[in-house]
């Protein structure tokens, strides 16, 4: 079964400071890759997304995230982060062998003080 | 732009009461699904849908569990008889079909309380 593991429950840090979160996943087939973003009060929205190709992905609002296929790992990275930021991240893997589900991992609270 | 909307935000019931939960999905997607996160924990797979039928559950779905597309709009997820455990927020999400698989797109969560 596919499971996915991210690093950091909280991370605290100023604005314009740099973020990386950590997601690795555990499935050997080809994989879909996810962050999602969950604002305070909002819903789940897609930050970007890796199926194929260039494994550098860029999304929206400045983030971007590598996927590296021999560490089972796509970090999620913005080089200077904004008060706005302050949200949950989750990753989430979709193995296309595995069935038609995303599985997400904990999440990952930022808290960004302005 | 088009979204997944959920209804109710917040729904109160008493310990073996059944609850519905109503989700509309973006009208030209394909595919329907029900997650669940309980306060602090991991958003949780429940359920997928296709072409008007159950097309994977996890073990969390069981038999008190169940989804419905009664009409082209709705897609419903009952709880017949509700346990304190199951008090969590629930998602609905929607996704075109299987060449965005994963691309999902969520509504805004049921908040559902079970005293």
């Amino acid at each position: 079964a596919q499971s996915v593991s991210q690093h950091n429950h909280h991370v605290i840090l100023s604005e314009a400071a740099s973020l990386e979160l950590g997601c690795n996943y555990s499935y050997g087939g080809t994989v879909n890759l996810f962050w999602y973003v969950q604002y305070p009060g909002q819903h789940l929205q897609l930050l970007l997304k890796y199926f194929s190709g260039d494994p550098l992905v860029k999304g929206i609002k400045g983030f971007e995230a590598e996927f590296i296929k021999s560490k089972f790992s796509f970090n999620l990275r913005k080089p200077s982060v904004q008060w706005s930021d302050t949200a949950e991240y989750f990753c989430a893997v979709n193995a296309r062998a595995a069935g038609n589900k995303l599985t997400f991992g904990g999440g990952t609270r930022v808290l960004v003080k302005p | 732009e088009p979204e997944v909307t959920q209804t109710p935000s917040h729904q109160v019931t008493q310990m073996g009461q059944e609850v519905i939960l109503r989700c509309v999905p973006i009208s030209n997607h394909l595919y329907f699904y029900w997650y669940r996160q309980i306060l602090g924990q991991k958003v949780e797979f429940l359920v997928s849908f296709y072409n008007n039928e159950i097309s994977e559950k996890s073990e969390i779905f069981d038999d008190q569990f169940s989804v419905e597309r009664p009409d082209g709009s709705n897609f419903t997820l009952k709880i017949r008889s509700t346990k304190l455990e199951d008090s969590a927020m629930y998602f609905c999400a929607s996704s075109v079909g299987l060449e965005n698989t994963g691309e999902l797109f969520f509504g805004e969560g049921s908040r559902l309380t079970v005293l």
